[in-house]
């Protein structure tokens, strides 16, 4: 059963807009979550994360929002622009040392110019 | 600048044949894992590692064995290898806080069986 759902495989937008990526999860004890970015051929690399005792983080063109009662998490890029297109993974973690990272399926993005 | 090398971007190997992956990591952490990503899948847990010599099994243990002997080193073993096991692979290091569980990942290594 996937504890972490990623339910849109694709998304696509324009340059300039705003991209929302979208992630659910089940477990009620993951407490931490981040936003990977990956490119094909290259490892995924950290790009935001939120604790849940927070429901926003902002980093530049990047927001995360926390919605705990809907078990439901969102990334926002404002603006899109074509290197954002990658394969993004939402992950989620319960709060204990050395605990796996719990990762979704992923979205393609794709921000055409 | 954190470091997570893995020993091979790409390779090839037959079926039957006994594959080692390396992975190192600089930044001295204590946790260590190996993924496998497959399109449409996402990234699978196949063994994580908490210490030296300690191993834990993954969600999809089974194929692979896990050697952690020096804290930076950890290799995965595809005692013999088959189709199905052609992927991505990806190392991932982290250090155990209480403020999430932060991976570094290294630049993952396509294997190809045949």
């Amino acid at each position: 059963d996937q504890q972490v759902k990623q339910n849109s495989p694709s998304l696509s937008v324009q340059e300039g807009r705003i991209s929302i990526l979208n992630c659910d999860y089940t477990n009620s004890m993951f407490d931490y979550f981040l936003w990977y970015k990956k490119y094909p051929a290259e490892g995924p690399t950290f790009l935001i994360s939120i604790s849940s005792i927070k429901d926003k983080n902002e980093d530049g063109r990047f927001t995360v929002f926390l919605n705990k009662s809907a078990k439901h998490l969102s990334l926002h890029i404002v603006p899109s622009q074509p290197g954002d297109s990658a394969v993004y993974f939402c992950a989620a973690s319960a709060n204990q040392a050395g605990t796996a990272l719990i990762f979704g399926k992923g979205t393609t993005l794709s921000v055409s110019s | 600048d954190v470091k997570v090398t893995q020993s091979s971007r790409y390779l090839v190997k037959r079926t039957g044949e006994k594959v080692f992956l390396e992975c190192v990591q600089d930044m001295d952490h204590e946790n260590m894992f190996w993924y496998r990503q497959d399109p449409g899948l996402g990234l699978r847990l196949i063994y994580f590692s908490y210490d030296v010599k300690m191993k834990e099994k993954g969600d999809i243990p089974e194929g692979y064995s896990v050697s952690r002997e020096k804290k930076e080193r950890f290799s995965l073993i595809l005692e013999s290898a088959s189709t199905n096991q052609t992927s991505m692979y990806l190392c991932a290091s982290s250090y155990p806080t209480s403020g999430g569980h932060k991976q570094y990942f290294g630049p993952g290594t396509r294997l190809t069986v045949t």
